[in-house]
């Protein structure tokens, strides 16, 4: 069993519209990570949520942390083909230690022009 | 300021040989943790080191194992690597005292094992 769930595992959207991606779990977290991966690079911290109910907006990203502190989405607003990737949520799974995330499995986003 | 960087990019090997990964952490980065990260899959934790020392490991058999060097970088080796042992691998360094608790992850080494 996965400690975090992503749905949906794949997207495949038409440039401009809008979508969302969600990060579930059945344990409370004291903080979640967003990252977006591109073919042949490594995983880039988009966000961090610690706040139950927060919401970070970057640019036409907009994240999400429930209220319990449990699950998060991601909002892609009039996606575009630079938005492709691989969406990844994250979790310090060393409690007060850093540095030991355990993802979700992913989920992966095309946008076609 | 230098990020990280892996070597090497890619690696073809066969069931049983040994392998030796490496990565050079961000500059002042003084913590290394390394991830398996299966095709479509998220990344899975593997080991993190810090100071030198293993500070943290995931599921992952004895045949994984790592090293830390006084200038921070950090080299995977893994022994009698079988089939399922095809992954890209990623290092992440960040720095402990820093406050800041984000990981800057290299581009990864794919290993295939034929």
């Amino acid at each position: 069993t996965q400690l975090l769930e992503q749905s949906p595992q794949f997207l495949s959207i038409q440039e401009g519209e809008n979508l969302t991606v969600y990060c579930n779990s059945s344990s409370v977290f004291s903080s979640l990570q967003w990252y977006r991966q591109e073919p042949g690079e490594g995983p880039v911290l988009l966000v961090t949520v610690v706040t139950g109910g927060e919401v970070k907006k970057l640019k036409r990203l907009t994240f999400q942390f429930g209220d319990a502190r449990k699950d998060s989405s991601l909002h892609i607003t009039a996606a575009q083909p630079g938005d492709t990737g691989l969406y990844l949520c994250a979790v310090n799974a060393g409690g007060t230690s850093y540095g030991k995330l355990t993802f979700g499995q992913g989920t992966i986003l095309t946008v076609h022009p | 300021e230098t990020g990280v960087t892996q070597s090497p990019t890619h690696l073809i090997k066969t069931r049983g040989q040994q392998v030796t990964l490496r990565c050079s952490s961000q500059s002042g980065h003084n913590t290394v943790s390394w991830y398996q990260q299966a095709l479509g899959q998220g990344p899975q934790f593997i080991f993190q080191y810090y100071r030198e020392e293993e500070n943290g490991r995931g599921n992952f058999p004895p045949r994984f194992s790592g090293l830390q060097f006084p200038n921070y970088s950090s080299e995977l080796n893994v022994n009698a690597l079988e089939l399922d042992d095809s992954a890209l691998y990623l290092c992440a360094s960040s720095l402990v005292s820093s406050g800041s608790k984000t990981q800057y992850f290299g581009p990864g080494t794919r290993l295939l094992v034929l």
